[in-house]
């Protein structure tokens, strides 16, 4: 049963335009949501984060959104790069970024130059 | 700051054997966490250790088993290795300051023949 998904295996944008990183979830005791980003033999790097106390947080280049009432968030990324090809992954926890991290299966994006 | 390091990097085992595999987190970071990641299940989490302590424990069998030093640095060994246990193992820390961020080390990558 998967408390987090990502329905999109994989995404294909222009350079310049947005990338929009889709992720739903179940568990309605998830309070805090982070996105991070992997590369082929590396370990996932942190993007950004949100607290179910926010619907937006920006950082950069990146926003994450969060509907609480739809249980669904999404990772904006604007202008998308063609450093920004990745596998993106939402994970959620419930008790702050510290506590089990649930994750999604991942997204993978090409930015195309 | 030095990052979360992670060794070895690559291992070859087979079934039966046992393995151990080490992680040392960021400098001055007490949390240190353990997740599988494979093509089938995506990124799970095994356990969380704190001070020393295992806090957290993911739903896996008793063969994958952990400890925390007092410096920090965890070990998690898998017993009777499967060929179901080939992944990619990653270790991440956090701070535990607050609502903290886990930041992950690169990987070991064990294959099971």
């Amino acid at each position: 049963d998967q408390q987090v998904k990502q329905n999109s295996p994989s995404l294909s944008v222009q350079e310049g335009r947005i990338s929009i990183l889709n992720c739903d979830y179940t568990n309605s005791m998830f309070d805090y949501f982070l996105w991070y980003k992997k590369y082929p033999a590396e370990g996932p790097t942190f993007l950004i984060s949100i607290s179910s106390i926010k619907d937006k947080n920006e950082d950069g280049r990146f926003t994450v959104f969060l509907n609480k009432s739809a249980k669904h968030l999404s990772l904006h990324i604007v202008p998308s790069q063609p450093g920004d090809s990745a596998v993106y992954f939402c994970a959620a926890s419930v008790g702050g970024g510290n506590t089990p991290l649930v994750f999604g299966k991942g997204t993978r994006l090409s930015v195309i130059a | 700051k030095a990052g979360v390091t992670q060794t070895p990097r690559y291992l070859i085992k087979t079934r039966g054997q046992q393995v151990t595999l080490s992680c040392s987190p960021i400098s001055g970071h007490r949390s240190v966490s353990w997740y599988q990641q494979t093509p089938g299940q995506g990124l799970q989490f095994l356990f969380e250790y704190f001070s020393e302590t295992q806090r957290n424990k993911g739903n896996f069998p008793g063969r994958f088993s952990g400890r925390q030093f007092s410096n920090s640095r965890s070990e998690m060994n898998v017993s009777t290795l499967e060929l179901g246990d080939s992944a990619l193992y990653l270790c991440a820390s956090s701070s535990q300051l607050a609502i903290e961020t886990q930041y992950f080390g690169p990987g070991t990558r064990l294959l099971v023949l």
